[in-house]
């Protein structure tokens, strides 16, 4: 599976857009890119997942460019409850396939 | 989507006790469930994927008779902590993804959060 880079942590005021970036250098073809959300003493929470261009969901969007080497997640006007660690996972995933988390990105949305 | 159910939520236990920790899929059939765990500031570990009806598959570094792993049906698969020490406290979560998906999205269990005192 490629190994992810996320920065370690962000903040950001409430209603700001925020855009997490991971790097995924070694993505083979077949990979998906895909986002968790993960709240304190809770399971991963899927956010969104795509292959290339653009993927818009009622939660976020994400960017992948041409050549697929990185992505960033795009959180529009976070509030408050958006505080949580963000999961960047790369894989050619099938139902027997587990996700191997990175350290993933602590995202503090302040008042 | 899909629900991943896990129980106990928490459990506290003495030294030395065995605790089994059950994780079912609700509204879908799941072959293989994996199991991981997640200590207090980190990122989730991959311990074991457990297939139903064989043996679980053990991550390097996990004691596979310490954490035995039964997935009996295509709806459950428990993670017994045998003899557990104060070590073992951890929050440990399920996953599985319904049978005959592609795109590899995981449904995650809420989690159960283990304290061996």
């Amino acid at each position: 599976l490629a190994k992810t880079t996320q920065p370690i942590s962000m903040d950001s005021y409430e209603g700001q857009e925020v855009n997490i970036t991971c790097s995924h250098n070694n993505i083979a073809t077949n990979d998906y890119i895909t986002w968790y959300q993960q709240f304190p003493s809770q399971g991963p929470r899927f956010i969104i997942q795509g292959y290339k261009t653009k993927v818009t969901n009622e939660v976020a969007s994400l960017f992948i460019p041409a050549d697929r080497k990185s992505s960033t997640l795009s959180l529009p006007r976070v509030s408050l409850s958006d505080t949580a660690v963000y999961y960047c996972l790369v894989g050619g995933f099938s139902g027997n396939t587990p996700l191997v988390f990175g350290k993933g990105t602590r995202l503090s949305v302040i008042a | 989507g899909a629900v991943v159910s896990q129980h106990p939520s928490w459990v506290i236990c003495k030294s030395g006790t065995s605790v089994k920790i059950e994780c079912r899929s609700l509204d879908f059939q799941a072959t293989t469930m994996f199991w991981y765990r997640q200590f207090p500031k980190q990122s989730l570990m991959l311990m074991a994927t457990s297939n139903e009806g064989s043996k679980a598959t053990y991550e390097q570094g996990v004691e596979k008779d310490k954490f035995l792993i039964n997935h009996a049906s295509l709806t459950l698969s428990t993670l017994t902590v045998t003899s557990a020490h104060p070590e073992d406290s951890s929050f440990y979560i399920c996953s599985a993804s319904a049978q005959g998906a592609n795109t590899g999205e995981l449904f995650f269990g809420e989690g159960s959060r283990l304290t061996v005192l």
